[in-house]
C-alpha cells in the first residue's frame, strides 16, 4: 500500500526546535522528489520545503528560510524537516507529499499530517 | 511569488446541480516547456488534500468524470457537473510552474 506517515509534531515554546519525520512505503522513495506543506488552523495550504530525490537540491519558502531544513535518508525511506527558532505563526498541521515532477509537477501522495503547536 | 486568487470563497450548491470554481493567477502559468502546471485539489474535513486535476484539465487516477478543468494563461475553472454528497469540503488551485509553489485561498463547497 502506498503510504506516507508523519510524526514528530508536538507543543513547543517559541524559539524552540522540533524535527518532523515522514516514513514512506509502497513506492520508490529514493527516486521521488518530496515536499512539506503546512496548514495553519482554519487556513489554507502553504508550501514549505522541497527536495530532490537525492537530497542534493533543496528549496524553502521565504517564511522559513534560515530556520527550517529539509533532508532525507533514502536508506530509511524517511523525509525530515528540522525546524529551529519556531514562532507562533509556524503553528500548523504539517503534511509530507510526493512531488512528481515528471507526471506534471503534481502532489500525488499525501500523508495524514502531524500537528505542531508553538505556544508558551 | 505568483498569487492565486479563487472565487467564490464559499459555494452553497444543491445536490445533483453543477458547481464552478474560478482561479486566477497574478502571472501566466505557461512554463518555458510549453506546459501549464495548474492543479486542483480537494480536502474533506479532517483529511489531507487529494489531487483531482493536473495540467489544467487532466483528471488524476480514480477521479470521477463529473470533475473537469479548463482554462489557459492566468484564468482557470474547475467544474463539477452534478454535485454529490462526498464533494463537500474545500477546493484549492495550485501552481507548480514556478518555485515557490503557491495555492489559492480555497473555496468551501457546501450543500444547501
Amino acid at each position: 500500500e502506498v503510504q506516507l506517515s508523519e510524526s514528530g509534531g508536538d507543543l513547543v515554546q517559541p524559539g524552540g526546535s522540533l524535527r518532523l519525520s515522514c516514513v514512506a512505503s509502497g513506492f520508490p522513495f529514493s527516486s521521488s522528489e518530496m515536499t512539506w506543506i503546512r496548514q495553519a488552523p482554519g487556513k489554507g495550504l502553504e508550501w514549505v520545503s522541497s527536495t530532490t530525490s537525492s537530497g542534493g537540491g533543496r528549496w524553502h519558502a521565504g517564511s522559513v528560510e534560515g530556520r527550517f531544513t529539509i533532508s532525507r535518508d533514502n536508506s530509511k525511506n524517511t523525509l525530515y524537516l528540522q525546524m529551529n527558532s519556531l514562532r507562533a505563526e509556524d503553528t500548523a498541521v504539517y503534511y509530507c507529499a510526493r512531488y512528481d515532477h515528471l507526471s506534471g509537477r503534481i502532489f500525488d501522495i499525501w500523508g495524514q499530517g502531524t500537528k505542531v503547536t508553538v505556544s508558551s | 511569488e505568483i498569487v492565486m486568487t479563487q472565487t467564490p470563497l464559499s459555494s452553497p450548491v444543491t445536490l445533483g446541480q453543477p458547481a464552478s470554481i474560478s482561479c486566477r493567477s497574478s502571472k501566466s502559468l505557461v512554463h518555458s516547456d510549453g506546459n501549464t502546471y495548474l492543479s486542483w485539489l480537494h480536502q474533506r474535513p479532517g483529511q489531507p488534500p487529494r489531487l483531482l486535476i493536473y495540467k489544467i484539465s487532466n483528471r488524476f487516477s480514480g477521479v470521477p468524470d463529473r470533475f473537469s478543468g479548463s482554462g489557459a494563461g492566468t484564468d482557470f475553472t474547475l467544474k463539477i457537473s452534478r454535485v454529490e454528497p462526498e464533494d463537500v469540503g474545500v477546493y484549492y488551485c495550485a501552481q507548480t510552474t514556478q518555485f515557490g509553489i503557491t495555492f489559492g485561498q480555497g473555496t468551501r463547497l457546501e450543500i444547501k
